[in-house]
């Protein structure tokens, strides 16, 4: 079975800080995680994944996630946070390519001017 | 290259109504996935099915039930509709057997019951 924990539903960053959201996981099989970003009234897109091989995993819109086995975690990050990163950020996991995601509660990320 | 679509955008039902939700896949893919997402809260999955049969279900009781046609698009029906089943109903498409089969979202049906 497959869990996500995302620690802080609200996040808040300056424009121009780092942007830092965390993400653990519980997988009893190795695992394939995802980030998936939300807008308001829309659908799901994929920021990124980790599949298999390299651990530090880049994305769209400038952000990246690492792979930490030993801590079970997947947080993702981006360096310069901007006004259109305001949105909700879901971390997922599933044991398989084509298996049902299990997603953990979001956070909301607001970016203050 | 059509993505994932979706209809209708929102949808008001009272309780015990019956309602079926519409999904078309992205050009190519074979398999369809349905989540359930409350206010505030993630996704969560209620079935897949691939090539016309349900492949995986998640916790959700047999008054969801589902459909997938031959041209891979997708219903959502169901029944005896309860205040708690009010939801963002999304549906993701997906390619078995390519090499990764991520999961192509789409933008969602809004449903209310009162």
């Amino acid at each position: 079975a497959q869990s996500v924990t995302q620690l802080g539903s609200h996040v808040s960053v300056s424009e121009g800080a780092l942007v830092l959201l965390r993400c653990n996981y519980s997988s009893s099989v190795p695992p394939y995680l995802f980030w998936y970003v939300q807008y308001p009234n829309q659908g799901l897109q994929l920021l990124l994944k980790y599949t298999t091989g390299a651990t530090l995993v880049k994305g769209i819109n400038g952000f990246e996630a690492e792979f930490k086995k030993s801590e079970t975690s997947f947080h993702l990050t981006k360096p310069s946070a901007h006004m259109s990163d305001a949105a909700e950020y879901f971390c997922a996991v599933s044991a398989f390519g084509n298996e049902k995601l299990t997603f953990g509660t979001g956070t909301r990320l607001t970016i203050i001017p | 290259e059509t993505g994932v679509t979706q209809s209708p955008t929102h949808l008001i039902k009272t309780r015990g109504q019956q309602v079926t939700l519409r999904c078309s896949s992205q050009s190519g893919h074979n398999t369809v996935s349905w989540y359930q997402q409350a206010l505030g809260q993630g996704p969560q999955f209620i079935f897949q099915y691939y090539r016309e049969e349900e492949n995986g279900r998640g916790n959700f009781p047999p008054r969801f039930s589902g459909l997938q046609f031959p041209n891979y698009s997708s219903e959502l029906n169901v029944n005896a509709l309860e205040l708690d089943d009010s939801a963002l109903y999304l549906c993701a498409s997906s390619l078995v057997g390519s090499s990764y089969n991520e999961q192509f979202f789409g933008p969602g049906t809004r449903l209310t019951v009162l």
